[in-house]
């Protein structure tokens, strides 16, 4: 089965830093990569996600970036603010109803 | 998008008793759902695929005769834990997926504590 790998498990970075999180998954099946942030007792929230036949996705400060051929895919945070502070997991499924495996998390925190 | 309602949000039992947790769609049928554990500064651990109208496929090591799931209708899964112990206190969470070609939605969760 699908095995998610997520790096590094927590992250520290000045405000107006970036900061980029680490994947690589095992089976290359896999098609669809979400990033989710997690508030301490909350449901995950999606931020942005991928498909396999996309390269790189951006939505404002938020992009991920996947290389098929290498099985990883990456988050990257610019201009990151103490909101940002939190949990985040990847994921990967296959498409149609397939189960979705989550990374370990990163525990993001934005120092002032 | 697709709305994914789960109860009870909160609940505490004690040792040797069986918890039941709802997961309802809403808003669109649901012939698969997930169930996942979240233990304190981990990861969502997926458990068990719930399927409408036939048995759920259990995750390795996860026992099917502890963490009963039903899943009758095309709108509700639930996940019956049996003999709770202190050691299954978690955070439990359903998932559903649908309302975009790849998009799951999650319920928000219960809180589970065993005393």
């Amino acid at each position: 089965g699908e095995n998610v790998e997520q790096h590094p498990s927590t992250l520290s970075v000045q405000e107006g830093d970036s900061a980029v999180i680490k994947c690589t998954y095992s089976d290359s099946a896999s098609n669809y990569f979400p990033w989710y942030k997690q508030e301490l007792g909350k449901r995950p929230q999606l931020i942005i996600d991928i498909r396999s036949n996309v390269g790189e996705k951006k939505d404002q400060r938020i992009a991920v970036t996947l290389n098929k051929t290498a099985k990883h895919f990456s988050l990257h945070i610019t201009e990151t603010q103490p909101e940002d502070s939190a949990v985040y997991f990847c994921a990967a499924s296959m498409k149609g109803a397939q189960k979705l495996v989550f990374g370990q998390g990163t525990r993001l925190t934005i120092n002032p | 998008g697709a709305v994914v309602s789960q109860h009870p949000s909160r609940v505490i039992c004690k040792s040797g008793t069986s918890v039941k947790i709802e997961c309802r769609s809403l808003d669109f049928q649901a012939t698969t759902m997930f169930w996942y554990r979240q233990f304190p500064k981990q990861s969502l651990m997926l458990m068990a695929t719930s399927n409408e109208g036939s048995k759920a496929t259990y995750e390795q090591g996860v026992e099917k005769d502890k963490f009963l799931i039903n899943h009758a209708s095309l709108t509700l899964s639930t996940l019956t834990v049996t003999s709770a112990h202190p050691e299954d206190s978690s955070f439990y969470i359903c998932s559903v997926p649908g309302g975009t070609n790849y998009g799951y939605t999650f319920g928000s969760g219960t809180r589970l504590t065993v005393v």
